[in-house]
């Protein structure tokens, strides 16, 4: 069946470090990618998206390549901001004719000043 | 555009009371609708999701059931709750088909005493 890894967290940065939150996953045929930001005590907010092999998926500063040679989407991003911290999941669509997407357990990102 | 409104934010229940959520989505016809439990420190878990009127699929076996008595209106119910139905609960929408994103309410805080 589909999984998702991401790596285990909490991540402690300090403002303006680079960020990478590693995300790989096992799924069959060629699903979606998507990261999904989740702010304390709210719902999840679509962060970005890739549908096929080498798409990069960005916004709001984040970016995020779907690497089919290594079933990868690692999330980057160049300079956090305190406001970026919350916790971050990475999800894919299922197979064919699933509605199910599949999430990571997420990761806590903390940025201080 | 589409919004999505889940209620009630925040809610205290003593254990084997009934429980009623609510879920609805405006701006979009036949939404694929989703229900997820989110237990502390833990990823998401699928517990429903209906691909249209009174359709719908459960993911888990558990005390919870769902019901869409409309199009846009994504209901969960328990007639007797259990200390472990405490979590937050997201109720999310999606356009139909597959490796879709999907688009999450607030979610609701449910702490059973």
């Amino acid at each position: 069946g589909n999984s998702v890894t991401q790596m285990e967290g909490p991540v402690t940065l300090s403002e303006e470090a680079f960020l990478t939150i590693n995300c790989t996953y096992t799924a069959t045929g060629y699903p979606s990618l998507f990261w999904y930001v989740q702010y304390p005590g709210e719902g999840l907010q679509l962060l970005l998206k890739a549908t096929k092999a080498d798409d990069k998926g960005s916004n709001k500063g984040f970016e995020a390549t779907y690497r089919k040679e290594t079933t990868s989407f690692h999330l980057e991003k160049g300079s956090v901001q305190v406001s970026d911290s919350a916790v971050y999941f990475c999800a894919l669509s299922g197979r064919a004719g699933s509605y199910q997407l599949t999430f990571g357990k997420g990761t806590k990102l903390s940025v201080i000043p | 555009s589409q919004t999505i409104h889940q209620w009630p934010a925040t809610l205290v229940q003593p254990v084997g009371s009934p429980l009623s959520l609510e879920c609805t989505v405006e701006g979009t016809s036949n939404p694929n609708l989703y229900w997820y439990r989110q237990a502390a420190g833990r990823g998401l878990q699928l517990l429903f999701y209906s691909v249209g009127i009174g359709q719908i699929s459960s993911e888990v076996p558990q005390n919870l059931s769902a019901s869409r008595p409309q199009d846009r209106q994504f209901i969960l119910s328990s007639k007797k709750l259990l200390l472990s139905d405490s979590g937050f609960y997201l109720c999310a929408w999606s356009v139909d088909g597959s490796n879709q994103p999907q688009h999450f309410g607030d979610g609701t805080r449910l702490s059973i005493l």
